[in-house]
């Protein structure tokens, strides 16, 4: 119950194109849902992140849309370019101890 | 400054040797924490220091010793590793208690 489901494993799609990466959980009391950005060779960085009050969240380019009922939220990024290019975690977090539960991450390649 | 700053960034120690990562943030967070990422997975929390005392230990093996001098330093000292330890090792700090974890670039460590 306390794992988050991420697909797909790896994803390549075209510059200009549309990328985007799904993930489920199950623990209802998950109140918290980052999503991070990690190059290789680097620590992860947080790239947007959504509370389960909201069903979409937008920064620019990349979008979180959160589907409560379904328990499932996805990054949307439009636009992709090359430099997007990276491996993306999903996770959550509930206020009782703020530990990040991680998805399995996905390597996204955009093909100039 | 809004940095997680890790030294050094690569490391190569024998079985035998005793080395120690160091982290250091000066964005008045009051968390830290050590994670540990193995290739093409997710980080795993090992420690978790919060107002400089330890508040999770992740079942991590007694080669690995955590130490929080001050609230913007944290030190994890490592003896008689094992090759399986070889890994990115990776600091974070949040405020105490917030979702929002920061991470830095990590340390690189080979154990031979």
């Amino acid at each position: 119950q306390q794992q988050v489901k991420q697909s797909p494993q790896s994803l390549i799609v075209q510059k200009g194109g549309i990328s985007i990466i799904n993930c489920a959980y199950e623990n209802t009391a998950f109140d918290y849902f980052p999503w991070y950005q990690q190059f290789p060779g680097k620590g992860p960085a947080l790239l947007i992140a959504i509370r389960p009050d909201v069903s979409e969240k937008k920064e620019g380019r990349f979008t979180i849309s959160f589907n409560k009922s379904a328990k499932q939220f996805s990054l949307h990024i439009m636009d992709s370019q090359p430099g997007d290019s990276a491996t993306y975690f999903c996770a959550a977090s509930t206020m009782s101890n703020y530990q990040l539960i991680w998805g399995a991450g996905t390597k996204l390649i955009i093909k100039p | 400054d809004t940095e997680v700053t890790q030294t050094p960034k690569h490391l190569v120690m024998g079985m035998t040797n005793k080395k120690s990562l160091k982290c250091e943030q000066h964005m008045g967070h009051r968390a830290m924490y050590w994670y540990k990422q193995k290739a093409k997975k997710p980080p795993e929390l090992m420690f978790v220091y919060s107002y400089e005392k330890l508040s999770i230990n992740e079942s991590v093996p007694s080669r690995f010793s955590p130490e929080c001098p001050n609230s913007s330093l944290l030190n994890l000292h490592l003896h008689a590793l094992q090759p399986e330890d070889s890994a990115l090792y990776l600091c974070a700090s949040g405020q105490a208690p917030s979702y929002e974890q920061y991470f830095g670039p990590g340390t690189r460590l080979t154990v031979t």
